[in-house]
Order: structure tokens, then C-alpha cells, then sequence
């Protein structure tokens, strides 16, 4: 079965420390790849993805993530977290379904605490 | 562009009463997506629309939900009778076929007593 896994329930990390949300994926053929953020009480917020070219994509915060297709991850990354960074991070799928199937797959989410 | 709009923001009912979630998505956008979003069971997706029709409506619990897209500009979910279980925040997303990117909604906390 498809599926997204986020291993870590909850990252803890200093304020400017480099963070790492992990995200690794079982789904045949070459997926698109997204991150999502969501802050407390709110929707979820687009932050980047990978559909094809560069392993390394960029997306919004500073945030980026790397493609790394014989692992089958996409971490996502900072160099220097921010006290604002705290929130709950999804990682997302989307197979390469056929026809007009947009369905993703989701993982369940990793919760970031940063600490002044 | 005002983002997807969903309404009400806040809902609180008694068991068995009908519910009415509604969303309006970015203008152009062909896709519709509703999920909920639990503790228990974090993000499902319940239902997606292409062009106003219904592509996959498995994650749908059961019979007492149902959802419509009269047009391209509006969407409901209805739950009813509605039950305690069904107490969540949904969330309805909307994109495009070349995009990818799906944009939420600020959702619906819906709390049946």
C-alpha cells in the first residue's frame, strides 16, 4: 500500500539551531512531493514542493527540502530556527496517477517546538 | 484573491440536529477537497470534486454525510443526523489540475453535543 511516514511526533529544537522535519514515502513511479505547515487554529499553509529538476527545492520562511529518490525522502530543513517556526508540519504525496485523480496522501504530522 | 472561504467558522450543535458545512473556492480553481481533521485520526480526505463532479468519495464515513457542487463556486458538506463522533475541524482545499498545490481554507470546528 501507498503510504507517507513522518517519524518523529515531535521535534524540539533552539532557536537558531538547524532544524530537520523527516519524511520518507513508499509509492511507486516518480511522486510529487509536498510540505505543509499549520499553525495553531489555522488551515493548512503551502511551503514548498518537488515535482521534477532539482533535488534541493525552496520554498517559503527559508524552508527547503531535499529530494532524495533511493532513500525515498523529502526532509524538510532550516538552517536557523525561529521561535515562529513552531507548528505542525505534514508531508504530502501525490502518486502519478492516471487521468484526473489529484488525491494525496498524507502523513500524520510532526509537531515542532522551537525554544527561546 | 480572498483564499478558500468556508463557513461557519465555529459550530456547535446537538446530536441528531442536520449541519451544514460551505465552501467557496479560489476562482478558477477545478478541484474541491474536504477533509476533516482529528486528533485520533489527523487529516482524512472525505471527498474531491473535479469540475463539479464528484472523482472519490471513499473516505465519506457513511450515509449520513453527504456533499454537493452546484457550481464552480460553491460546495457543501452536510452531516446529518449529525453525531458526537463527527466532531472535527473540516477543511475544504481547492487547486487546479497543472498546479498541484492545494490552498486551504481557514475550516469549519464543528463540536456535536
Amino acid at each position: 500500500a501507498q503510504s507517507v511516514a513522518q517519524p518523529e511526533d515531535q521535534v524540539n529544537v533552539a532557536e537558531g539551531n538547524p532544524l530537520t522535519v523527516k519524511c520518507t514515502y513508499s509509492v511507486s513511479g516518480n511522486p510529487y512531493l509536498f510540505w505543509y505547515v499549520q499553525y495553531p487554529n489555522r488551515g493548512l499553509q503551502f511551503l514548498l514542493k518537488y515535482i521534477t529538476g532539482d533535488n534541493l527545492v525552496k520554498g517559503s520562511y527559508g524552508f527547503e527540502a531535499e529530494f532524495n529518490k533511493s532513500q525515498t525522502s523529502f526532509h524538510l530543513k532550516k538552517p536557523s530556527a525561529l521561535v515562529s517556526d513552531s507548528a505542525l508540519y505534514f508531508c504530502a504525496v501525490r502518486p502519478p496517477w492516471a487521468g484526473n485523480n489529484r488525491k494525496l496522501i498524507w502523513g500524520l504530522g510532526t509537531s515542532l517546538a522551537v525554544n527561546p | 484573491d480572498a483564499g478558500v472561504i468556508q463557513s461557519p467558522r465555529h459550530e456547535v450543535t446537538e446530536m441528531g440536529q442536520e449541519v451544514t458545512l460551505r465552501c467557496k473556492p479560489i476562482s478558477g480553481h477545478d478541484y474541491l477537497f474536504w477533509y476533516r481533521q482529528t486528533m485520533m485520526r489527523g487529516l482524512e480526505l472525505l471527498i474531491y470534486f473535479n469540475n463539479n463532479v464528484p472523482i472519490d468519495d471513499s473516505g465519506m464515513p457513511e450515509d449520513r454525510f453527504s456533499a454537493k457542487m452546484p457550481n464552480a463556486s460553491f460546495s457543501t458538506l452536510k452531516i446529518q443526523p449529525s453525531e458526537p463522533r463527527d466532531s472535527a475541524v473540516y477543511f475544504c482545499a481547492s487547486t487546479t489540475g497543472t498546479q498541484e498545490t492545494q490552498y486551504f481554507g481557514p475550516g469549519t470546528r464543528l463540536l456535536v453535543l
